[in-house]
């Protein structure tokens, strides 16, 4: 009964380079979100996407960032040519595939990015 | 979105009940009150939700007004590990979960 696996749990860039944040929903799972959390602060949205599909990117900064969920694989949010204020904790959930109003989702552990 | 309000912090001894309230006055009928709690460097931890009715499971109850303006998750017995800033969400058929600065309690032995 494995939960949402994230994977690297920390990740050390300089500024500059890029970053992959892979993410492995629930089992059965086919909705992927993903959350930044800023030290101190609340998580924010920035992305829903479904299987080969970007639902809502809305929450997502328009350059440099980037995410997929292919047909095969986990999800990947990318961050190009990484600065300093993209240091945060960046979480994903994934949720079943019939949405609900009352849907919950369920968290991985977190990437934990640091730029130098 | 309806806006939410909860302490900062708590306290509570080992042991003893823990009631966190949480205002959510703007809330529509159609919002479930989701509680969620997120433990030092993991991610958040789904607790319980509701809708009009007072719900139990086996790691909390929850209580909810009968205006529905406000909530209260109450732990029966915390423990030291319980201790995690707490969540309350209102949602209404949104993925977009508002996290807001919720309540730290600690948990004092």
């Amino acid at each position: 009964n494995a939960g949402v696996m994230q994977n690297p749990r920390h990740l050390v860039r300089r500024r500059g380079q890029e970053a992959r944040l892979r993410c492995s929903p629930m089992k059965g799972h086919s909705h992927v979100y993903w959350y930044r959390q800023l030290p101190e602060e609340g998580l924010k949205f920035m992305v829903y996407l479904q299987k080969e599909n970007i639902i809502d990117e809305s929450g997502m900064p328009k350059e440099r960032f980037s995410a997929e969920f292919p047909k095969e694989g986990p999800s990947i949010l990318r961050i190009q040519q990484v600065v300093r204020g993209d240091s945060a904790a960046y979480f994903c959930a994934s949720s079943p595939p019939l949405r609900e109003v009352s849907d919950t989702q369920y968290f991985g552990p977190g990437t934990r990015l640091t730029v130098l | 979105d309806a806006k939410t309000t909860q302490p900062n912090s708590m306290e509570s001894n080992e042991e003893e009940p823990v009631h966190l309230p949480c205002n959510h006055s703007t809330i529509s009928g159609t919002d479930y009150i989701h509680w969620y709690r997120q433990l030092p460097s993991q991610g958040p931890e789904y607790v319980i939700h509701g809708l009009t009715s007072n719900v139990n499971n086996r790691m909390a109850s929850l209580a909810i007004a009968e205006d529905r303006k406000s909530s209260t998750l109450i732990l029966h017995r915390a423990t030291l590990r319980d201790a995690a800033v707490y969540y309350c969400i209102p949602i209404s058929g949104t993925y977009k979960y508002i996290f807001g600065t919720g309540t730290r309690l600690k948990v004092l032995a």
